[in-house]
């Protein structure tokens, strides 16, 4: 029952660094969107698919790629790490459209740019 | 666009005594309304839902919420507090005819012994 699962758990980026957030889920569902966590502004949408090869930009894309290659994969890639991307990502799944039922959440990954 | 306005940043609540965790929504058409916790260091677990029926849901571990169209509120409550409720509870809308959902800032309970 591995659900979602995120790696790493924690990095520390320089400024200018890129790098990959992986998010993996075997759940079969079509639904994966990453957010970002930040203190009093909740969760924000970053960018999320709907299935395979299918993406889309939500609240707060920019500075953020993702793709869609598989329907067990979605992972998030900064391109140029910037100190405003400190926060805590995390991925969640859901089955289609989130319509009729819950996201299932990974347990984060706590992400510092220095 | 769609909103979810949680207008309270934090809640205390005695152990014992009921507690209420407000959440207002804007959306076009049909709301799909959540309700998730989020414990430390911990991703956000699923509590209940509204997506059509009863205006009272009941979820996980007591609680329940109670939609409120002509209000666009969807309140958190439960009759009974305990102090393992302590959390940051998050307030979620999406719109039947898109695919984002959005959340509240979040409103962290706390529930003194």
């Amino acid at each position: 029952n591995a659900g979602v699962t995120q790696t790493p758990k924690f990095q520390v980026l320089k400024t200018g660094q890129s790098m990959t957030l992986q998010c993996a889920q075997d759940m079969n569902h079509e639904y994966m969107s990453w957010y970002r966590q930040d203190p009093g502004m909740g969760l924000r949408l970053i960018h999320y698919s709907v299935g395979a090869g299918i993406t889309d930009q939500g609240e707060v894309p920019n500075g953020y790629n993702v793709s869609r290659s598989t329907t067990e994969d979605f992972p998030l890639r900064l391109l140029s790490a910037a100190p405003s991307q400190t926060s805590v990502y995390f991925c969640a799944s859901s089955p289609q459209g989130w319509g009729q039922g819950e996201a299932f959440f990974g347990q984060g990954t706590r992400l510092t740019v220095v | 666009a769609q909103s979810v306005a949680q207008p309270e940043d934090q809640v205390n609540v005695a152990e014992g005594n009921p507690l209420t965790v407000k959440c207002t929504y804007s959306v076009s058409g049909n709301p799909y309304l959540f309700w998730y916790v989020q414990y430390p260091n911990r991703g956000l677990q699923f509590l209940l839902k509204y997506i059509t029926g009863d205006n009272l849901v009941k979820g996980s571990y007591g609680f329940e919420a109670e939609f409120n169209k002509s209000q666009t509120s969807f309140h958190l409550k439960k009759p009974s507090a305990l102090v393992s409720d302590s959390a940051l509870y998050f307030c979620a809308v999406r719109d039947t005819g898109g695919f984002k959902t959005i959340f509240g800032a979040g409103t962290r309970l706390f529930v003194k012994a």
